[in-house]
């Protein structure tokens, strides 16, 4: 069975740095690109990145490229996310999602990162 | 602002048919790249509904059906279900931002 478990909520401040994961299991993680998804609080879906971990190939969004930084460890079939210095607009649901062609067939349950001083 | 646009909600009764719209551009719908559709139900991760303009994942009821024409795709649910309640978002590939991009959502109210 095809899963892919978030780290848990995080609670941080502005200025902080933060790294959430996605681990892979079910299937061949090094063969399937992962993508990252933010969701707002009470907004919609925004296409963030993707990283193919057969390779580290990254791709970013424009709206998030120099922002977030995207990575991952084959060897523990991880996916990551991460933050240098948090804002409070960074306050948001993130989702990995594992993608098929151009769709994304499975996706994590998510993981909400709260920002506030 | 989505690059793609569905309308902000929609509303049917049950057993009605409704259908949600997705419109592109040059860029990603009418550059002829697949609309996938998505389905989010209150306080969950989305799950894919539609793929490929109009392939049901295993599992997915016939009762929701996609369909593509030019730069517009549409999502239709038959016999609405009281369960249906929720936002859909539609998703394509957009070649000027070389990279996937999700219409705004629609939430979708069962009367």
């Amino acid at each position: 069975e095809v899963q892919l478990v978030q780290s848990g909520a995080e609670v941080k401040k502005p200025g902080e740095s933060l790294k959430i994961s996605c681990k892979g299991s079910g299937y061949s993680f090094t063969t399937y690109w992962i993508g990252w998804v933010r969701q707002m609080p009470g907004k919609g879906l925004e296409w963030m990145g993707i990283i193919y971990p057969g390779d580290s190939d990254t791709r970013y969004s424009p709206s998030f490229q120099g922002q977030v930084t995207i990575s991952a460890d084959k060897s523990i079939t991880t996916a990551y996310l991460q933050w240098n210095s948090l804002k409070a607009s960074d306050t948001a649901m993130y989702y990995c999602a594992r993608r098929n062609g151009h769709y994304f067939s499975y996706w994590g349950q998510g993981t909400l990162v709260t920002v506030s001083s | 602002q989505s690059v793609v646009t569905q309308p902000p909600s929609v509303s049917g009764a049950p057993g009605q048919r409704v259908t949600i719209s997705c419109t592109g551009s040059s860029s990603n719908i009418g550059a002829g790249y697949d609309v996938h559709w998505y389905q989010q139900l209150p306080e969950t991760a989305p799950k894919l509904l539609i793929y490929d303009n109009n392939n049901r994942p295993s599992g997915v009821p016939d009762r929701f059906s996609g369909s593509k024409s030019g730069s517009s795709a549409s999502l239709a649910i038959t016999g609405l279900q009281a369960e249906d309640e929720a936002d859909y978002y539609c998703q394509s590939y957009d070649s000027s931002l070389s990279g996937s991009v999700f219409g705004g959502g629609t939430k979708l109210t069962v009367l």
